[in-house]
C-alpha cells in the first residue's frame, strides 16, 4: 500500500538553529512529492514540490528539500529557523492523474528563543 | 487572484444531522478534492471531482457524498453525522494537467 511516513511527531529547535524534518515514502514508482505547512486552525500552504530532475528543490520561506531515491526519502531543511516557522509540517506524495494525495501524519515544530 | 475558498468557516451540528460544506476552487482549476483532517492527524482523502463526476474515492462510507457544479465549485455532504465526523474539512483544487494541489482554509465541523 502507498504510504508516507514522518517519524518525528514533535521537534523543538532553538531560533537560529538548523532544521531537518524527515519524510519517507513507500510507492510502487517514484511519486510526486510535496511539503506543506499548516498553522493552527488553518489550511495547508505549499512549501515546495519535487517532480523530477534536480534532487535538491528550493521552496518558499527559505526551505529546501532533498530527494534521495535510494533511501525513499524527501527531507525538508532550513539553515536557520525563525520563530514564525513554528507550525505543523506535512509531507505528501501523489502518483498523478486521478490518484489521491497521501499525507504523512505531520511533524509539529516548536521554536524556542 | 483568489485562492481556494471554503464556507462556512465553522459549523456545529448534533449527531444524526446532515451538513453541507462548500468549496470554490482557485481560478483556472477544474479538479477538486476533499480531505478530512482529524485533530492531530494528517489529512485523509475523501474523494475527487472532475467534470462533475467523482473520479476517485478514499475509504469513507456512503454517508459522505459530493457534487461538482459546472463552474467547478463543489459541495461535500455528510449525512447521519457521528461524533467521529468532527474534524477540519479541507478542499483542494488543481488544474487537471498539473499535479500541484492548492488548499483552502478549511471548515471546522464540530458534532455534539
Amino acid at each position: 500500500a502507498q504510504s508516507v511516513t514522518q517519524p518525528d511527531i514533535h521537534i523543538t529547535v532553538s531560533e537560529g538553529a538548523s532544521l531537518e524534518l524527515r519524510c519517507n515514502y513507500s510507492y510502487g514508482a517514484t511519486p510526486y512529492l510535496f511539503w506543506y505547512v499548516q498553522s493552527p486552525g488553518q489550511g495547508l500552504q505549499l512549501l515546495l514540490k519535487y517532480f523530477s530532475g534536480d534532487t535538491l528543490v528550493q521552496g518558499i520561506k527559505g526551505f529546501e528539500a532533498e530527494f534521495k531515491r535510494s533511501q525513499s526519502s524527501f527531507n525538508l531543511r532550513k539553515p536557520s529557523v525563525h520563530w514564525s516557522d513554528a507550525a505543523e509540517y506535512f509531507c505528501a506524495a501523489f502518483s498523478g492523474g486521478y490518484q489521491k494525495v497521501t499525507f504523512g501524519t505531520g511533524t509539529k515544530l516548536q521554536v524556542i528563543p | 487572484d483568489a485562492g481556494v475558498t471554503q464556507s462556512p468557516t465553522h459549523l456545529i451540528k448534533t449527531r444524526g444531522q446532515q451538513v453541507t460544506l462548500r468549496c470554490s476552487p482557485k481560478s483556472g482549476h477544474d479538479t477538486v478534492s476533499w480531505y478530512q483532517q482529524a485533530l492531530g492527524q494528517g489529512p485523509q482523502f475523501i474523494f475527487q471531482y472532475y467534470e462533475e463526476e467523482e473520479r476517485q474515492r478514499g475509504n469513507f462510507p456512503d454517508r459522505f457524498s459530493g457534487h461538482q457544479f459546472p463552474n467547478y465549485s463543489s459541495e461535500l455532504n455528510v449525512n447521519a453525522l457521528l461524533l467521529g465526523d468532527s474534524a477540519l474539512y479541507l478542499c483542494a483544487s488543481r488544474q487537471r494537467d498539473t499535479d500541484t494541489q492548492y488548499f483552502g482554509p478549511g471548515t471546522r465541523l464540530t458534532v455534539l
